[in-house]
């Protein structure tokens, strides 16, 4: 069965760092985009990153420029989130989800979520 | 404040039929394939309707999608309980960058 499985999520000061995991199986994983969007508590989706097939390109929401790195590790079919210097709105619960082609576009949607993996900022 | 606008609420009996509107712009849905998501209490999005009007294997047909200019629809027909949920609107917008993706505020569906 494809699946996606986040880690990596806790309790973290402001001003801290956290680094998300996200495990993908049962699909040619270089093949295929993968986004991070985040729901904070009681509110909408917002995506916040993404990454292409062969991890050449990346993208960010303005909310994570600066703050936050996308990578991806094709040898272990593993997607990554590097956040730094987190703040009280970066709480929320963060997704991986895969896109359908080798790079970010709105074509096939997301397909593919994890379960998600929560991330507090809070002293 | 979202992108893309949807209504709040929308509510119905069940077997009845509703519609959830999602308003953009033309650097979002009046140039890019509209996603639809359903949201269960406490679990993680799912892919409804895809490209504006497609359905991902496993969704019954009485979920649809549409997309006219800068607007798009979800319609369900023979509401059941079961389908009480979030229902998120998506697509990328162009004007702010390859790849960045946007959603509506979300919708949350009450079945009577």
């Amino acid at each position: 069965e494809v699946q996606l499985l986040e880690s990596g999520g806790g309790l973290v000061q402001p001003g801290g760092s956290l680094r998300l995991s996200c495990a993908a199986s049962e699909f040619t994983f270089n093949n295929y985009a993968m986004n991070w969007v985040r729901q904070a508590p009681g509110k909408g989706l917002e995506w916040v990153s993404a990454i292409s097939g062969s991890g050449g390109s990346t993208y960010y929401a303005d909310s994570a420029k600066g703050r936050f790195t996308i990578s991806r590790d094709n040898s272990k079919n593993t997607l990554y989130l590097q956040m730094n210097s987190l703040r009280a709105e970066d709480t929320a619960v963060y997704y991986c989800a895969r896109g359908e082609f080798v790079v970010p576009a709105a074509m096939g949607g997301m397909v593919v979520w994890g379960q998600g993996t929560t991330v507090t900022v809070s002293s | 404040q979202s992108v893309l606008t949807q209504p709040p609420s929308v509510s119905a009996a069940p077997g009845q039929k509703v519609t959830i509107s999602c308003s953009g712009s033309s650097s979002n849905i009046g140039n890019n394939y509209v996603s639809w998501f359903q949201q269960l209490p406490g679990t993680a999005p799912k892919l409804l309707i895809y490209d504006n009007d497609e359905r991902p294997s496993g969704i019954p047909d009485r979920f649809s999608g549409s997309k006219s200019g800068t607007s798009a629809t979800l319609g369900i027909t023979g509401l059941q309980t079961g389908d009480e949920a979030d229902y998120y609107c998506g697509t990328c917008d162009n004007s702010l960058g390859a790849g960045h993706w946007v959603f509506g505020g979300g919708t949350k569906l009450t079945v009577l």
